[in-house]
């Protein structure tokens, strides 16, 4: 089955900087990557997602990279705030018709100070 | 349009009880998938239903069982619980129909065992 890896495991930055979090993932055949953000609790939130066909995906602040040749893609948040502060999870799955279940890494808890 | 919703939100059970939580899709959502989360072992999928049928299963005991109903509603059940059966339980759901099957999170709920 599929296998998602997700480094680094705690990430603590000054506000303003920037925070990249990667993961990689086994199955060649996973075509959809989302990303949650969850903060203390609460419920994880989707921020953004890529699909296969797309190398590069960005939303204000935060951006996602994909490279399928390696099997690997990334969370890219730049000029971070205190309220950027949470615990961040990939994910890969199929995505295409039929069952599917998304695996997910075992999250990144990003601290930005201030 | 609502999002899942998860009840209870909270709650205590003593070691040997049996507990059932449940959960009501965004409607229109088919299929209802539950995860374990507690600290250091991220998200840890547990079964998925789809039209009434278990499509999908994690690696759990038996102890732990769910069900849909036909209005894609579900429950999940544990009985005997037992003290490391203490998490946050989520629910999500999803169209599961086409590409890019994004999961939608309910806020979870919250079992202390005793």
């Amino acid at each position: 089955g599929e296998n998602v890896e997700q480094h680094p495991s705690t990430l603590s930055v000054q506000e303003g900087d920037s925070a990249v979090i990667k993961c990689t993932y086994s199955d060649s055949a996973s075509n959809y990557f989302p990303w949650y953000k969850q903060e203390l609790g609460k419920r994880p939130q989707l921020i953004i997602d890529i699909r296969s066909n797309v190398g590069e995906k960005k939303d204000q602040r935060i951006a996602v990279t994909l490279n399928k040749t390696a099997k690997h893609f990334s969370l890219h948040i730049t000029e971070t705030q205190p309220e950027d502060s949470a615990v961040y999870f990939c994910a890969a799955s199929k995505g295409a018709g039929g069952s599917y279940i998304p695996t997910f890494g075992r999250g990144t808890s990003l601290i930005v100070h201030p | 349009k609502a999002g899942v919703t998860q009840t209870p939100r909270y709650l205590i059970k003593t070691r040997g009880q049996q507990v059932t939580l449940s959960c009501s899709p965004i409607s229109g959502h088919r299929s209802v998938s539950w995860y374990q989360q507690t600290p250091g072992q991220g998200l840890q999928f547990l079964f998925e239903y789809f039209s009434e049928t278990q499509r999908n299963k994690g690696n759990f005991p038996g102890r732990f069982s769910g069900r849909q109903f036909s209005n894609s509603r579900s429950e999940m059940n544990v009985s005997t619980l037992e003290l490391g059966d203490s998490a946050l339980y989520l629910c999500a759901s999803s169209l599961s129909a086409g590409d890019g099957n994004t999961i939608y999170f309910g806020e979870g709920s919250w079992l202390t065992v005793v």
